[in-house]
């Protein structure tokens, strides 16, 4: 079975600060990957994913996140946050090959300060 | 376009009491899950839904019963519910298989006394 690991579970930032969110996943097959947003009191919604090809994926509101197989890592960034982006993150990783299961990360708390 | 809606938004309910919490899409979406987010556990998968009448158990499905006799509908029940299932309940939907991505509805949070 896959599992996804969020290493930092709670960032705080000054606008226009750099963000790096780490994510990474174990399981020995291919993966569709996907990172999702909750702003506070809504519910997820999907900020970019990676099924295959070119590995440096752009999503909304300026992210992106770069799939590197060799280190089972699919990392979230953004060169400058907002006080907008105060939210919570998840990273969620699914075999491509079978299994029903989406896994998610335990998240982490985003809060941007002004 | 209303997308993927639950109800009841919130819920309080007492143990040992049957509480059946809806999720309905407008898209015509084949798969359909239910999701509970606790803290420490980020979202783990209840049940899910390859099309109507079909449904399987996912991580923790102990304590929850669903259905699916449409495709549009897919009701979550605790048959006897404990303080255990206090929770956010999401419900999401794919269009044919969930490796595609998966569209979360608003949540329902639910209260265990």
């Amino acid at each position: 079975a896959q599992s996804v690991s969020q290493h930092n579970h709670h960032v705080i930032l000054s606008e226009a600060a750099s963000l790096e969110l780490g994510c990474n996943y174990s399981y020995g097959g291919t993966v569709n990957l996907f990172w999702y947003v909750q702003y506070p009191g809504q519910h997820l919604q999907l900020l970019l994913k990676y099924f295959s090809g070119d590995p440096l994926v752009k999503g909304i509101k300026g992210f992106e996140a770069e799939f590197i197989k060799s280190k089972f890592s699919f990392n979230l960034r953004k060169p400058s946050v907002q006080w907008s982006d105060t939210a919570e993150y998840f990273c969620a990783v699914i075999p491509t090959g079978g299994g029903n299961k989406l896994t998610f990360g335990t998240g982490t708390q985003l809060k941007v300060e002004l | 376009d209303a997308g993927i809606t639950q109800s009841p938004r919130y819920k309080i309910t007492e143990t040992g009491r049957q509480v059946t919490l809806m999720c309905h899409q407008t898209w015509s979406h084949s798969y359909m899950f239910w999701y509970r987010q606790d803290l420490g556990h980020g979202l783990r998968l209840i049940y899910y839904s390859a099309a109507a009448d079909i449904t399987d158990k996912g991580e923790v499905p102990d304590g929850y019963v669903v259905s699916r006799s449409k495709t549009e509908n897919f009701p979550l029940t605790l048959e006897s519910a404990t303080r255990s299932q206090t929770s956010v309940y999401f419900c999401a939907s794919s269009v044919s298989t969930p490796q595609e991505t998966q569209y979360f509805g608003p949540g329902t949070r639910l209260l265990v006394l």
